[in-house]
């Protein structure tokens, strides 16, 4: 069984518009949870993680994310999307004491239109 | 400073044939680790490293041979390419914490006839 979920293979929004990658997980135990962004040609980059606390992360490059434990759900955010967001966004995912194992979903492409 | 770099930048082989793919970093990181990426199936972990000289299998190890002998340093083998093989390969590397993010090179992209 998939241990991360994206489910939406592509995201299209409006410049400007809100925009929101969807995420859950089915692993047991506190996972630490992570965003990366990755741009063509390039490898991923970091964009935020849950680790514990407060359920709401904040990023880099005004990205966010939301936990929901009942849900086990981590979907990114972000207020106002700009075009040079276009990007593949990935969910990941590590079991507690499994060091570096980290877990990927699929991936989400996200397009801004002008 | 570089961060992570992957060499070559692209590859293609013919079937059966071997090569390796270079990944090194200079943070100092203690861990490292190797991934394929393959459209609609994320990244898959294929080998990591928790430091010099210690290894271990991730999700998908077969026809694959990795060792540590510094810790800037985490080549990756392919010991007789398949087709199955061709796809695009991410070094990553991180500090010890569990906790902490990685940081991937930008990729070796491998095509095997």
């Amino acid at each position: 069984a998939q241990s991360v979920a994206q489910p939406e293979d592509q995201v299209n929004v409006a410049e400007g518009n809100p925009l929101t990658v969807k995420c859950t997980y089915s692993v047991s135990g506190n996972p630490y949870l992570f965003w990366y962004v990755q741009y063509p040609n390039r490898g991923l980059q970091f964009l935020l993680k849950y680790i514990t606390g407060d359920n709401l992360v904040k990023g880099s490059y005004g990205f966010e994310a939301e936990f929901n434990k009942s849900q086990t759900s981590f979907h990114l955010k972000k207020p106002s999307a700009l075009v040079s967001d276009s990007a593949l966004y990935f969910c990941a995912v590590m079991r507690r004491a499994s060091w570096g194992k980290l877990q990927f979903g699929a991936g989400t492409q996200v397009v801004v239109t002008p | 400073n570089a961060g992570v770099t992957q060499t070559p930048k692209f590859q293609v082989l013919k079937t059966g044939q071997s090569m390796t793919l270079q990944c090194a970093q200079d943070m100092n990181h203690e861990y490292m680790s190797w991934y394929r990426q393959d459209p609609g199936m994320g990244l898959r972990l294929i080998h990591y490293s928790v430091g010099a000289g210690i290894t271990d299998q991730g999700e998908v190890p077969n026809g694959y041979n990795v060792s540590r002998s510094t810790t800037e340093d985490f080549p990756l083998r392919l010991l007789s390419a398949a087709p199955s093989q061709t796809s695009v390969y991410f070094c990553a590397s991180s500090q010890r914490q569990e906790e902490q993010p990685q940081h991937f090179g930008d990729g070796t992209r491998l095509s095997i006839l």
